[in-house]
């Protein structure tokens, strides 16, 4: 079984703050994904990072593939209310076939808040 | 509105009823999935149906059966649970053959309660 570490479990900042949430695996991962989860709605995938060592920014938070794709990172600059919610890193498989074909591997997840 | 649609929103079911969970996906994915979400753990898969096949049994109690009629409906069927099964369940639809790249795309989940 492929486990990914999410840290922190629990971040509370106020607006305006940057913080920094980390997807860790001792596994090498094809691709990974972060995705947002708001109270009472299921997950949203933000952005999915395929190449080691890639950085995709989607306005204020900035995604990172580490470069052994063992790891991820996201940072949002500037946390504003709206970005309250549980992130969720979640990983594929490296190889297409076998038993880990089409599924994916979800951290426990951070929950963000941000206070006004 | 993701295209996935998940019925009914919440339930309260005591531990003698039988109740179903009906997933509907819009997107023309081949691809549909059962996740348990539970406070303080990651989601954890149950079923997966690849072209309305069930292709991962993720060793579910018999008390969950889950239905695949075609590749646009999921249903979960639910009879003789336990208050330890009270979570979120939520459906999900990919194209299998990319999801390492367009992930899934989730209901917005059932809130199911036993008592």
């Amino acid at each position: 079984t492929q486990l990914l570490e999410q840290s922190p479990q629990f971040l509370s900042i106020q607006e305006g703050e940057n913080l920094t949430v980390y997807c860790n695996s001792s596994s090498v991962f094809s691709s990974l994904q972060w995705y947002r989860q708001e109270p009472g709605e299921g997950p949203v995938l933000l952005v999915t990072v395929v190449t080691g060592g890639e950085v995709k920014k989607l306005k204020r938070l900035t995604f990172q593939f580490g470069d052994a794709r063992k790891d991820s990172s996201l940072h949002i600059t500037a946390a504003q209310p709206g970005d309250t919610g549980l992130y969720l890193c979640a990983a594929a498989a490296f190889y297409a076939g076998g038993t880990s074909y089409g599924k994916l591997t979800f951290g426990q997840g951070t929950i963000l808040t941000v206070h006004p | 509105e993701t295209g996935v649609t998940q019925t009914p929103r919440h339930l309260v079911m005591g531990m003698t009823n039988k109740k179903s969970l009906k997933c509907e996906q819009h997107l023309g994915h081949n691809a549909m999935y059962w996740y348990k979400q539970s406070a303080k753990k990651p989601l954890e898969l149950m079923f997966v149906y690849n072209f309305k096949e069930q292709t991962e049994n993720n060793s579910v109690p018999s008390r969950f059966s889950p239905e695949c009629p075609n590749s646009s409906h999921l249903f979960l069927h639910l009879h003789t649970l336990q208050p330890e099964d009270s979570a979120l369940y939520l459906c999900a639809s990919s194209q299998m053959s990319t999801v390492a790249n367009y992930g899934y795309t989730f209901g917005s989940g059932t809130r199911l309660t036993v008592v």
